[in-house]
Protein backbone atom coordinates (compact mmCIF):
# COMPACT_ATOMS: atom_id res chain seq x y z
CA UNK A 1 0.00 0.00 0.00
CA UNK A 2 1.30 3.42 -1.09
CA UNK A 3 1.89 6.05 2.06
CA UNK A 4 2.72 9.10 2.27
CA UNK A 5 3.31 10.95 5.66
CA UNK A 6 3.91 14.36 6.19
CA UNK A 7 5.66 15.82 9.73
CA UNK A 8 7.45 19.09 10.62
CA UNK A 9 4.45 21.66 10.57
CA UNK A 10 3.37 23.62 13.31
CA UNK A 11 3.12 27.48 14.41
CA UNK A 12 6.34 29.75 13.25
CA UNK A 13 6.72 33.84 13.33
CA UNK A 14 7.06 35.69 10.23
CA UNK A 15 10.29 35.48 8.73
CA UNK A 16 11.52 32.14 10.60
CA UNK A 17 12.05 28.76 9.28
CA UNK A 18 10.49 25.31 8.91
CA UNK A 19 11.86 22.24 7.47
CA UNK A 20 8.72 19.99 6.17
CA UNK A 21 9.68 15.84 6.00
CA UNK A 22 7.37 13.66 4.07
CA UNK A 23 7.93 9.72 4.37
CA UNK A 24 7.02 7.94 1.90
CA UNK A 25 6.84 3.76 1.80
CA UNK A 26 4.48 0.76 -0.39
CA UNK A 27 6.52 1.69 -3.77
CA UNK A 28 10.14 2.35 -5.29
CA UNK A 29 10.70 5.82 -3.91
CA UNK A 30 13.41 6.53 -6.38
CA UNK A 31 11.38 5.73 -9.46
CA UNK A 32 9.18 8.56 -8.92
CA UNK A 33 8.92 12.29 -9.20
CA UNK A 34 7.86 14.30 -6.03
CA UNK A 35 5.85 17.02 -5.65
CA UNK A 36 4.73 19.83 -2.83
CA UNK A 37 1.21 21.20 -3.03
CA UNK A 38 -0.71 23.51 -0.58
CA UNK A 39 -3.79 24.79 0.51
CA UNK A 40 -4.67 27.65 2.57
CA UNK A 41 -7.22 27.41 5.00
CA UNK A 42 -10.58 27.33 3.68
CA UNK A 43 -9.26 28.00 0.21
CA UNK A 44 -8.04 26.02 -3.20
CA UNK A 45 -4.71 23.79 -4.09
CA UNK A 46 -1.50 25.58 -5.18
CA UNK A 47 1.22 23.64 -6.12
CA UNK A 48 4.56 24.36 -4.65
CA UNK A 49 7.34 22.63 -5.76
CA UNK A 50 8.40 19.52 -7.70
CA UNK A 51 11.74 17.35 -7.88
CA UNK A 52 12.57 14.38 -10.31
CA UNK A 53 13.46 10.72 -9.11
CA UNK A 54 17.15 11.80 -9.12
CA UNK A 55 16.31 15.22 -7.96
CA UNK A 56 18.38 16.27 -11.34
CA UNK A 57 15.23 18.49 -12.19
CA UNK A 58 13.62 21.15 -9.98
CA UNK A 59 11.40 23.59 -9.93
CA UNK A 60 9.29 26.18 -8.11
CA UNK A 61 5.96 28.00 -8.05
CA UNK A 62 6.92 32.08 -7.86
CA UNK A 63 5.46 32.30 -5.08
CA UNK A 64 8.00 30.49 -3.02
CA UNK A 65 11.04 30.59 -5.30
CA UNK A 66 13.91 31.52 -3.50
CA UNK A 67 12.28 31.29 -0.50
CA UNK A 68 11.87 26.83 -0.31
CA UNK A 69 14.39 24.50 -1.18
CA UNK A 70 13.22 20.75 -2.08
CA UNK A 71 15.15 18.03 -1.89
CA UNK A 72 15.25 13.90 -1.19
CA UNK A 73 16.73 11.13 0.14
CA UNK A 74 16.05 8.40 -2.19
CA UNK A 75 18.27 5.83 0.70
CA UNK A 76 15.81 7.52 2.88
CA UNK A 77 12.64 7.54 1.25
CA UNK A 78 11.89 10.80 2.54
CA UNK A 79 11.20 14.11 0.73
CA UNK A 80 11.87 17.39 2.16
CA UNK A 81 10.73 20.86 2.09
CA UNK A 82 12.92 23.55 3.65
CA UNK A 83 10.96 27.25 4.05
CA UNK A 84 12.53 30.11 4.95
CA UNK A 85 11.68 33.53 5.46
CA UNK A 86 8.19 32.29 6.18
CA UNK A 87 4.91 35.14 5.42
CA UNK A 88 1.35 35.01 6.81
CA UNK A 89 0.53 34.05 3.10
CA UNK A 90 2.44 30.88 3.65
CA UNK A 91 -0.05 29.63 6.37
CA UNK A 92 -1.51 25.94 4.55
CA UNK A 93 -2.03 22.66 4.73
CA UNK A 94 1.30 21.30 2.89
CA UNK A 95 0.45 17.66 0.90
CA UNK A 96 3.77 15.80 -0.60
CA UNK A 97 2.08 13.97 -3.75
CA UNK A 98 3.59 11.84 -6.14
CA UNK A 99 3.26 11.69 -9.40
CA UNK A 100 1.57 8.88 -11.37
CA UNK A 101 4.48 8.02 -13.71
CA UNK A 102 7.38 9.27 -15.14
CA UNK A 103 4.82 9.75 -18.48
CA UNK A 104 1.94 11.45 -16.13
CA UNK A 105 4.20 14.40 -14.48
CA UNK A 106 1.94 16.52 -12.58
CA UNK A 107 -0.69 14.23 -12.15
CA UNK A 108 -0.57 13.56 -8.74
CA UNK A 109 -1.60 9.94 -7.78
CA UNK A 110 -1.30 9.62 -4.21
CA UNK A 111 -1.39 12.23 -1.57
CA UNK A 112 -0.19 12.51 2.19
CA UNK A 113 -2.93 13.51 4.74
CA UNK A 114 -1.13 16.80 5.36
CA UNK A 115 0.96 18.95 7.86
CA UNK A 116 -0.42 22.44 8.94
CA UNK A 117 1.53 25.42 8.97
CA UNK A 118 0.72 28.90 10.20
CA UNK A 119 2.55 31.43 10.01
CA UNK A 120 1.64 34.29 12.64
CA UNK A 121 2.97 36.37 15.36
CA UNK B 1 -0.01 31.49 -17.25
CA UNK B 2 -2.88 29.34 -17.92
CA UNK B 3 -5.60 30.19 -15.65
CA UNK B 4 -8.51 27.45 -15.00
CA UNK B 5 -12.37 28.50 -14.18
CA UNK B 6 -14.80 26.13 -12.60
CA UNK B 7 -18.74 26.64 -12.87
CA UNK B 8 -20.86 26.59 -11.09
CA UNK B 9 -18.88 27.46 -8.06
CA UNK B 10 -21.76 25.79 -6.09
CA UNK B 11 -23.70 22.07 -7.79
CA UNK B 12 -26.70 21.32 -5.35
CA UNK B 13 -28.11 17.51 -6.56
CA UNK B 14 -29.34 14.82 -4.91
CA UNK B 15 -28.39 11.00 -4.57
CA UNK B 16 -29.27 9.25 -7.91
CA UNK B 17 -29.41 12.59 -9.61
CA UNK B 18 -26.48 13.57 -12.60
CA UNK B 19 -23.79 15.73 -11.32
CA UNK B 20 -22.07 18.01 -14.43
CA UNK B 21 -18.92 20.16 -13.46
CA UNK B 22 -17.59 22.17 -16.39
CA UNK B 23 -13.57 23.62 -16.30
CA UNK B 24 -11.89 26.12 -18.84
CA UNK B 25 -9.31 27.26 -19.48
CA UNK B 26 -7.68 30.33 -20.51
CA UNK B 27 -5.58 29.00 -23.53
CA UNK B 28 -5.48 25.30 -24.78
CA UNK B 29 -4.38 22.85 -22.75
CA UNK B 30 -4.58 19.81 -25.33
CA UNK B 31 -5.93 16.65 -23.33
CA UNK B 32 -3.75 17.81 -20.24
CA UNK B 33 -6.17 18.07 -17.93
CA UNK B 34 -7.24 16.17 -14.77
CA UNK B 35 -9.87 15.62 -11.80
CA UNK B 36 -9.52 15.52 -8.05
CA UNK B 37 -12.52 14.85 -5.41
CA UNK B 38 -11.77 16.58 -1.95
CA UNK B 39 -13.67 15.86 0.84
CA UNK B 40 -13.38 17.61 4.35
CA UNK B 41 -10.61 17.06 6.11
CA UNK B 42 -9.14 14.84 3.28
CA UNK B 43 -6.64 15.18 0.70
CA UNK B 44 -7.46 15.37 -2.35
CA UNK B 45 -8.06 11.87 -4.65
CA UNK B 46 -7.27 11.79 -8.56
CA UNK B 47 -10.47 10.62 -10.47
CA UNK B 48 -9.56 11.85 -14.01
CA UNK B 49 -6.65 12.49 -16.27
CA UNK B 50 -5.61 13.31 -19.39
CA UNK B 51 -9.09 14.57 -19.83
CA UNK B 52 -10.95 10.98 -20.19
CA UNK B 53 -8.58 8.19 -18.54
CA UNK B 54 -10.07 7.05 -14.92
CA UNK B 55 -7.24 6.94 -12.53
CA UNK B 56 -7.26 3.79 -10.57
CA UNK B 57 -10.20 2.54 -8.61
CA UNK B 58 -12.06 5.46 -9.91
CA UNK B 59 -16.12 4.08 -10.15
CA UNK B 60 -17.38 3.93 -13.75
CA UNK B 61 -19.98 6.11 -12.79
CA UNK B 62 -17.02 9.18 -12.94
CA UNK B 63 -16.29 10.31 -16.53
CA UNK B 64 -14.87 13.08 -18.16
CA UNK B 65 -14.61 14.61 -21.67
CA UNK B 66 -13.49 17.44 -23.17
CA UNK B 67 -9.97 19.16 -25.40
CA UNK B 68 -8.55 22.10 -25.70
CA UNK B 69 -10.20 24.84 -23.51
CA UNK B 70 -13.47 23.10 -22.08
CA UNK B 71 -13.85 20.16 -20.03
CA UNK B 72 -16.65 18.55 -18.16
CA UNK B 73 -16.86 16.01 -15.37
CA UNK B 74 -19.64 14.02 -15.14
CA UNK B 75 -20.88 11.56 -12.09
CA UNK B 76 -23.81 9.64 -14.06
CA UNK B 77 -25.80 8.79 -10.81
CA UNK B 78 -24.76 10.80 -7.34
CA UNK B 79 -24.26 8.62 -4.30
CA UNK B 80 -23.85 9.62 -0.91
CA UNK B 81 -20.10 9.84 -0.83
CA UNK B 82 -19.65 11.71 -3.75
CA UNK B 83 -20.94 14.53 -2.34
CA UNK B 84 -17.20 16.67 -1.85
CA UNK B 85 -15.47 19.39 -3.56
CA UNK B 86 -14.06 18.95 -7.80
CA UNK B 87 -11.15 20.71 -8.60
CA UNK B 88 -9.89 20.39 -12.20
CA UNK B 89 -6.01 20.99 -12.72
CA UNK B 90 -3.93 21.45 -15.93
CA UNK B 91 -0.11 20.05 -16.43
CA UNK B 92 0.01 21.48 -19.81
CA UNK B 93 2.74 23.86 -18.82
CA UNK B 94 3.54 24.54 -14.65
CA UNK B 95 0.40 22.43 -12.97
CA UNK B 96 -2.20 24.81 -11.70
CA UNK B 97 -5.44 24.07 -10.12
CA UNK B 98 -8.85 25.47 -10.71
CA UNK B 99 -11.06 27.20 -7.63
CA UNK B 100 -12.92 24.29 -7.21
CA UNK B 101 -17.12 23.04 -7.72
CA UNK B 102 -18.69 22.08 -4.16
CA UNK B 103 -21.11 19.30 -4.64
CA UNK B 104 -23.75 19.36 -1.73
CA UNK B 105 -26.80 17.88 -0.92
CA UNK B 106 -29.72 19.22 -1.78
Amino acid sequence: EVQLVESGGGLVQPGGSLRLSCAASGFTFSSYSMNWVRQAPGKGLEWVSYISSSSSTIYYADSVKGRFTISRDNAKNSLYLQMNSLRAEDTAVYYCARDKNWNYVWYFDYWGQGTLVTVSS
Amino acid sequence: EIVLTQSPATLSLSPGERATLSCRASQSVSSYLAWYQQKPGQAPRLLIYDASNRATGIPARFSGSGSGTDFTLTISSLEPEDFAVYYCQQRSNWPAFGPGTKVDIK
